[in-house]
């Protein structure tokens, strides 16, 4: 059972350049996030989709789209990468929408904007 | 809106001595609350989670977090830390409620040392 999977684990991007991580969870959840992670700034939530067909923008969403592609999977894409999304980015997912479930992570993408 | 703050950024504790790692949440009702653990260069995993009844609760790997609504706080304890602990711990906070697109907020994280 692989829970979250996200691809790649890392990632080196010029700026300017454009690129989509890929997240798939196989434990038939309805909500998927996109969390972006900091340097003593937690886990900020970009992007998120409480259910097959709609997503919702999160805390931190300038620069970023997405896309809930099925239910399975989750997408974001940076149209014109910055610096400033250096960062590393973690996919999750929970059984419903609403906080009571929690989250399963997957192991996040280190990206790095130069 | 509500809100997490773990007002320790670093811990460092020797081995086999207790840790207590503070977390206070600010929500206008009843909380689900959480506690993550996340190992270098590794995703987030739960370590446990409070919804309602008994405000002591206890997780994986030893841990357990205690629930006061008079302090807005859910401190996570281990009675005596081993070096596999060392982490960054996170604490979380989501409205009392399952509908709609309510999501869970992040506590900004407390980096644990383990010294021998």
């Amino acid at each position: 059972n692989a829970g979250v999977t996200q691809t790649p684990k890392f990632q080196v991007l010029k700026t300017g350049q454009s690129m989509t991580l890929q997240c798939a969870q196989d434990m038939n959840h309805n909500s998927m996030y996109w969390y972006r992670q900091d340097p003593g700034m937690g886990l900020r939530l970009i992007y998120y989709s409480a259910s097959e067909g709609t997503t919702d923008k999160g805390e931190v969403p300038n620069g970023y789209n997405v896309s809930r592609l099925n239910k399975r999977e989750f997408s974001l894409r940076l149209e014109s990468a910055a610096p400033s999304q250096t960062s590393v980015y973690f996919c999750a997912s929970s059984i419903m929408g609403g906080a009571g479930y929690g989250y399963t992570f997957g192991s996040g993408t280190r990206l790095t904007v130069v | 809106a509500q809100s997490v703050t773990q007002p320790d950024i670093h811990i460092t504790v020797s081995e086999g001595a207790s840790l207590e790692l503070r977390c206070n949440y600010s929500y206008g009702a009843t909380p689900y609350l959480f506690w993550y653990v996340q190992s270098p260069g590794q995703g987030l995993q739960l370590l446990l989670k409070y919804f309602s009844g008994d405000t002591l609760v206890q997780g994986i790997k030893g841990f357990e977090a205690e629930f006061k609504r008079s302090q807005s706080s859910f401190n996570l304890r281990k009675p005596s830390v081993h070096w596999s602990d060392a982490a960054e711990y996170f604490c979380a906070v989501g409205a009392g409620s399952n509908f709609g697109n309510e999501k869970l907020t992040f506590g900004t994280g407390t980096r644990l040392t383990i010294i021998p």
